[in-house]
């Protein structure tokens, strides 16, 4: 079964709003990432955050790490159209090998 | 820059045909990870190794086969294609599972369609 699931399936925007994706796992982990796929290409890893870090940020993502809640998000500031893509989260459990992917957030930003 | 390689990026075949896909990677990583993305279930995983030779099951390993004949090299093969194994499958790699970094570097994937 699926690790991460994702919320919402689906969101669209308008150029320079934010995007908030959700993200909820089962199990405990050693760490969370998020990744994104532009249509019918390969996944490209954005961020990662580890099991004992709360809030990490690379340019214009904010990634939160709630493990209490097994929750995490992911912000996109001022988003552009070409953030247009799907989001997806990826859990890692401790002494696992496996990566777990959910099934994604698409996402659209209308210029 | 960092580089994983499919050998094709869409691919038409037969039921009943074998099927090669290919993956190779340029980063001397030691694991690489196969699986096949369908819509609404995300991606999925069918075989990963951890070093040459080695091969483990992931989630679906059913009709499916691999191989790792060499480090940069990947094989995922499909013994007997069947339509339920039209995908898209992608080929990723990591550095180190034991290592609490693994982010994956993914190919572009392989857009397969069984006839």
């Amino acid at each position: 079964s699926q690790q991460g699931e994702e919320d919402p399936q689906a969101l669209s925007i308008q150029e320079g709003e934010n995007a908030t994706m959700n993200c909820s796992y089962k199990t405990s982990i050693n760490n969370l990432q998020w990744y994104r796929q532009n249509s019918g290409r390969g996944l490209v890893h954005l961020i990662l955050i580890r099991s004992n870090e709360r809030e990490k940020h690379s340019g214009r993502l904010r990634v939160t790490l709630d493990t209490s809640k097994k929750s995490s998000s992911l912000l996109i500031t001022a988003s552009r159209a070409a953030d247009t893509a799907s989001y997806f989260c990826a859990t890692r459990g401790a002494g696992g090998f496996k990566t777990i992917f959910g099934a994604g957030t698409r996402l659209f930003v209308k210029a | 820059d960092v580089k994983v390689t499919q050998s094709s990026r869409y691919l038409v075949k037969r039921t009943g045909e074998k099927v090669f896909l290919e993956c190779v990677q340029d980063m001397d990583h030691e694991n690489m990870f196969w699986y096949r993305q369908d819509p609404g279930l995300g991606l999925r995983l069918i075989y990963f190794s951890y070093d040459v030779k080695m091969k483990e099951k992931g989630d679906i390993p059913e009709g499916y086969s691999v191989s790792r004949e060499k480090k940069e090299r990947f094989s995922l093969i499909l013994e007997s294609a069947s339509t339920n194994q039209t995908s898209m499958y992608l080929c990723a790699s990591t550095l180190s599972t034991g290592g609490s970094y693994n982010e994956q570097f993914f190919g572009p994937g392989t857009r397969l369609t069984v006839l």
